[in-house]
Parts: structure tokens; sequence; C-alpha cells
């Protein structure tokens, strides 16, 4: 079955420096979904991409979605500590509206 | 977006015994979805709750350990039953936007079972 992998699983970076996940799935998607985990709390959508190579920037956040549409990026620049948390990829499975989660990699910013 | 209530936020079972996990949409839906949530694990499809007929289940996971009822399209409850420690995770309820593809959670029903 769909397999979607993330690395790093875990990065600790100090407040004001960035920080990048990448996201690789085994099968080419449709489009990508983000999404954040704060400690403790659920899962929030961030953003979804669609097209081949688009890029789409929230404030400090950029999102890439690769020419081949199988891998996914995160970026943060300069990092704040609100964004602690665990950070999800997800792609379609199966049927409308399922979606395969990443591993996930949670970011831990010290101050 | 959805506004997603879940009941219970939390507890503590003993092996087995059973719980039903109820979940509550502030909008009519026609799909409900429960993932789940192991302890510093990513989130795993369990079954898609479908109004009006079974759910449909996911591999690895079975009706006999994971009943779902969905009586109306706002309203799901998903039962873990003969809970073992095995079943100590996170259960999130789940539904879809009306627009787009994205997916709002629940606060998640966090299970111990000793």
């Amino acid at each position: 079955g769909q397999q979607v992998m993330q690395i790093p699983q875990y990065q600790h970076v100090q407040e004001g420096e960035d920080f990048t996940t990448y996201c690789n799935s085994s099968t080419t998607l449709s489009n990508i979904q983000w999404y954040k985990q704060r400690p403790g709390g659920h899962p929030v959508f961030l953003i979804q991409l669609v097209k081949s190579g688009e890029v789409k920037k929230q404030k400090r956040l950029t999102f890439q979605f690769g020419e081949a549409k199988k891998n996914s990026s995160l970026h943060i620049t300069a990092t704040q500590t609100t964004d602690v948390g665990t950070y999800f990829c997800a792609g379609p499975a199966g049927s409308a509206r399922q979606l395969t989660f990443g591993s996930g990699t949670q970011l831990t910013v010290l101050p | 977006s959805a506004v997603i209530s879940q009941k219970p936020s939390r507890d503590i079972c003993q092996r087995g015994t059973s719980l039903t996990i109820q979940c509550q949409v502030d909008s009519q839906v026609t799909m409900m979805f429960w993932y789940r949530q192991q302890p510093g694990q990513s989130l795993t499809l369990i079954a898609t709750a479908n109004q009006g007929s079974e759910a449909t289940y996911e591999s690895g996971f079975v009706i006999d350990k994971f009943p779902i009822s969905r009586p109306n399209l706002t309203f799901s409850t998903l039962t873990v039953s003969n809970m073992s420690p095995e079943d100590s995770s996170i259960y999130l309820c789940s539904v879809g936007s009306r627009v787009a593809g994205e997916l709002f959670f629940g606060e998640g029903s966090r299970l111990t079972v000793l």
C-alpha cells in the first residue's frame, strides 16, 4: 500500500534558526496536505498543494510540492517557540477524503 | 470549518473492558473518519463511518474489535472492545471539508489501558 515517509523524525533548533521537513510518497499524489499538531493537541490543517512544482507561503512557512508529485517540503524561517509541534504531511488514499499520514517530524524550538 | 466534539477526552480503563467514544459534528456530513494515534506515532485510519451503511474498515482493523455506529449525519461512535494495553492510544474523529479535501479533527480521546 501507499507509504508516506518524513524526515527527520525529530528536530531540535535554537529559536531563530530555520527548519525543514521532507515528505516522500511511494506513489504519485494528486495533492498533498500539511498538518500541525501541538503537544497534547489534535492535528490542524495548514495547507494543500495540488500542482506539480507548486510553492505556497504562509508568513514564515514555505510549502513546496515536487515536480513528480511524490515529494514535498515544509520550510520554516526563523523559528519561534510557537512553532513547536509535530508536522505531518498527508496524501489521498482510497476513496474521497481519506488520507494517509506521513510519519511526522517533531520540532522542538529552544528559547 | 467544522466543530467536532468528542467524549470522553480521556479515560483510564481496565484490561478486558470496552469503551465507547462519541463524536458530534455541528453540521451534516456524509463521511466521518476514525483515526488512531499510538504514543509518539502518526495517525492511522481505522475506518470510515457512512450514514445508513456499514462502516468500511482498513486493513488490520475489524468490526468485532472496533464496532462503529453512525445513526445520523452528525453523530458517530467508536467502541474499543476487550481492551488490552496495546489499545492505549489517542482516538480521533474527523470529517472532511465541504469545499476542499482537508480534514477537521476532534480534540481526541486519550485512552490508557491498564
